[in-house]
């Protein structure tokens, strides 16, 4: 988890209500992604970013939105929260995609939960 | 990737024993291959990775076999720790080229590990 934070790390919320999450990285890495992770999923990416300003939608994307302004920080916005987006996200960031290796590194995650 | 239900399939081991993880992935074009440990509560933390024009990978303590004909991808843990209880989980590389590289997730296997 060195060098990505994700904060809060818990927040329990009611359904209709905004929540953004944020993720902040200390690596200096082109690329960040945000996964959430359910029982009987594997990760699933929402939204990824391949630079400041440059994001695009990933595999379960419906209901979020994301934004990155600075490197170093990716935020990712539940613009009116529903139970069905309970889950734990995971921000994840990489030096390169689509190279020689692809490793990408995750933060602690954040458990959310929607009432 | 795939989706086995609620339930992590369970590999347990004694201590010291060695430990085999598979794995079977889905698209004959993916070209990168990462397995993945998360411990509870913490985010996936990487092991090792292998490109598909390789058999085998060795790192420290842990081997990764590819077998691109059967779509077949193993992890083996030498001489099996109790901090080696996790979820371990794979991820493959579609290899569809340009920057829509994305890993796609398996569902993991649980790994205990008996004193």
């Amino acid at each position: 988890d060195a060098g990505i934070t994700q904060s809060p790390r818990h927040k329990v919320t009611e359904t209709g209500t905004p929540v953004t999450l944020r993720c902040h990285q200390t690596e200096n890495h082109r690329y960040m992604y945000w996964y959430r992770q359910d029982p009987g999923h594997g990760l699933r990416l929402i939204h990824y970013s391949y630079g400041v300003k440059d994001t695009d939608k990933g595999e379960v994307s419906d209901g979020y939105s994301v934004s990155r302004s600075k490197t170093e920080d990716f935020l990712l916005t539940l613009e009116s929260a529903t139970s069905s987006q309970t889950s734990v996200y995971f921000c994840a960031i990489s030096e390169r995609q689509g190279g020689v290796s692809d490793e990408q590194f995750f933060g602690p995650g954040t458990r959310l939960t929607v009432l | 990737g795939e989706s086995v239900g609620l339930h992590l399939p369970t590999l347990s081991v004694q201590e010291g024993d060695n430990s085999i993880i598979n794995c079977a992935y889905s698209n004959s074009a993916s070209d990168y291959f990462i397995w993945y440990k998360q411990e509870s509560g913490k985010g996936p933390q990487f092991i090792i990775d292998i490109r598909s024009n390789m058999d085998k990978r060795q790192g420290q303590r842990v081997t990764v076999l590819l077998n691109k004909t059967v779509k077949h991808l193993s992890l083996q843990i030498a001489a099996t720790q109790p901090g080696d209880s996790a979820v371990y989980f794979c991820a493959e590389r579609g290899g569809y080229g340009g920057a829509t590289n994305k890993l796609i997730f398996g569902t993991g296997t649980l790994l205990a590990v008996q004193p």
